[in-house]
């Protein structure tokens, strides 16, 4: 049971390149969301998904989008890099009966 | 969703000695959760308390909350150099049905000295 994963664990990006981020889980969790966390700051909501086919946009959506084809994965995508978007990503997945997220270990994005 | 905001911003005690940090909110809530993250790391859940439970315990950890006040505290107990990291608080709303979507506040960095 690996729990969340997450690919690459490091990424540099030019300006105006694309790029996916990975994200699995193998819990059999119906929610999964992604964050960004900037320096001195807590997390922020990007996008969110509760159930396969169903996306829907956190605080801070513009410049990613997302799809949820299975249960296990839910990629975001960035689709023109900007340097703004440095940052860490963070993937978690939960369920309703549990009521607390578990979280990937990250994947640390530079946008030169 | 709505946002925490944890109290102080940074802590620094030496080993063995008690942690505590604070977490506020605004609107009435279902439930309020913790979380640790370890530098550069994933957060990791620690204790969720339900808005009918006044005081929760788990190891070392103390979790207060008093819905009058719209406040939480957190209490580490004999502190000890791995408990280093930062504490986020995150209020929810509703119950476990909306935990996708929780906001997290700035944290409080806690440094524990050897």
């Amino acid at each position: 049971n690996a729990g969340v994963t997450q690919t690459p664990k490091f990424q540099v990006l030019k300006t105006g390149q694309s790029m996916t981020l990975q994200c699995a889980q193998d819990m059999n969790h119906e929610y999964m969301s992604w964050y960004r966390q900037d320096p001195g700051m807590g997390l922020r909501l990007i996008h969110y998904s509760v159930g396969a086919g169903i996306t829907d946009q956190g605080e801070v959506p513009n410049g990613y989008n997302v799809s949820r084809s299975t249960t296990e994965d839910f990629p975001l995508r960035l689709l023109s890099a900007a340097p703004s978007q440095t940052s860490v990503y963070f993937c978690a997945s939960s369920t309703p009966a549990i009521g607390t997220q578990y979280f990937g270990p990250g994947t640390r994005l530079l946008v030169l | 969703s709505q946002q925490g905001e944890e109290d102080p911003q940074a802590l620094s005690i030496q080993e063995g000695e008690n942690a505590t940090m604070n977490c506020s909110y605004k609107t009435s809530i279902n439930n309020l959760q913790w979380y640790r993250q370890n530098s550069g790391r994933g957060l990791v859940h620690l204790i969720l308390i339900r808005s009918n439970e006044r005081e929760k315990h788990s190891g070392r950890l103390r979790v207060t909350l008093d819905t009058s006040k719209k406040s939480s505290s957190l209490l580490i107990t004999a502190s000890r150099a791995a408990d280093t990291a930062s504490y986020f608080c995150a209020p929810s709303l509703n119950s476990g049905g909306s935990n996708y979507k929780l906001t997290f506040g700035k944290g409080t960095l806690l440094t524990v000295n050897p």
